[in-house]
């Protein structure tokens, strides 16, 4: 399997245009994770999926942000307007509830969000 | 609500000297606790997990972790440093307690770095 792939590996955008990031978790997976990274705030739970459903999007900072499911393989994570604040780091990750006392978390390699 | 603290930014240590990453932790329910590691632009990876049994774990690259109930303590070890376990640790938290409670916590992070 070729593990969390995320995509566009970098972004550099204005402020005050959208930003699309995307995401396929591993095949087989049922729970899907987004993440932000940032020096200040370290690693943030933005919100989460199970079998496509979001679960707890408490995470999520404002109604700029926004995430969907449609299907088992692909998930999205919006942006618009973003702001310069918005740059970060952003994972996902994936597991599998049927690892039962596995309990791991596969992560994708990161999307680089530059706001300027 | 659950939470895991990382009380130290950096931990600096010798070649060959023995390390610990500390880690505390706060869940309503059981806790189930791991340790993931980030190198540089890269994402996160697993090391090592408690969810039950015995208080000792150990995970990849020769790093262990002793869980601790009474002092709600979940701190990472290893005999022998390596130059190249120099990296991003993060300590994580999920509450057991709750079958639909599948939101897993992360710290702020500990850089770790070893000297020659």
């Amino acid at each position: 399997d070729a593990g969390v792939i995320q995509s566009p590996r970098h972004e550099v955008t204005e402020m005050g245009q959208e930003v699309t990031l995307r995401c396929k978790p591993i095949s087989g997976h049922d729970y899907l994770f987004w993440y932000r990274q940032t020096m200040m705030r370290g690693l943030e739970l933005l919100i989460y999926f199970n079998n496509n459903v979001p679960i707890d999007d408490s995470g999520m900072p404002e109604d700029r942000f926004s995430a969907k499911m449609p299907n088992a393989s692909f998930s999205t994570l919006k942006i618009q307007p973003s702001e310069p604040r918005d740059s970060a780091v952003y994972f996902c990750a994936s597991r599998y509830r049927g690892q039962g006392a596995n309990e791991k978390l596969f992560f994708g390699s990161g999307t680089q969000l530059s706001v300027l | 609500a659950q939470s895991v603290a990382q009380p130290e930014d950096q931990v600096n240590v010798a070649e060959g000297n023995p390390l610990t990453v500390k880690c505390t932790y706060s869940v309503s329910g059981n806790p189930y606790l791991f340790w993931y590691v980030q190198y540089p632009n890269r994402g996160l990876q697993f090391l090592l997990k408690y969810i039950t049994g015995d208080n000792l774990v150990k995970g990849s690259y020769g790093f262990e972790a002793e869980f601790n109930k009474s002092q709600t303590s979940f701190h990472l070890k290893k005999p022998s440093a390596l130059v190249s376990d120099s990296a991003l640790y993060f300590c994580a938290v999920r509450d057991g307690g709750y079958s639909s409670a599948s939101k897993i916590i992360f710290g702020s992070g500990t850089r770790l770095s070893i000297r020659p």
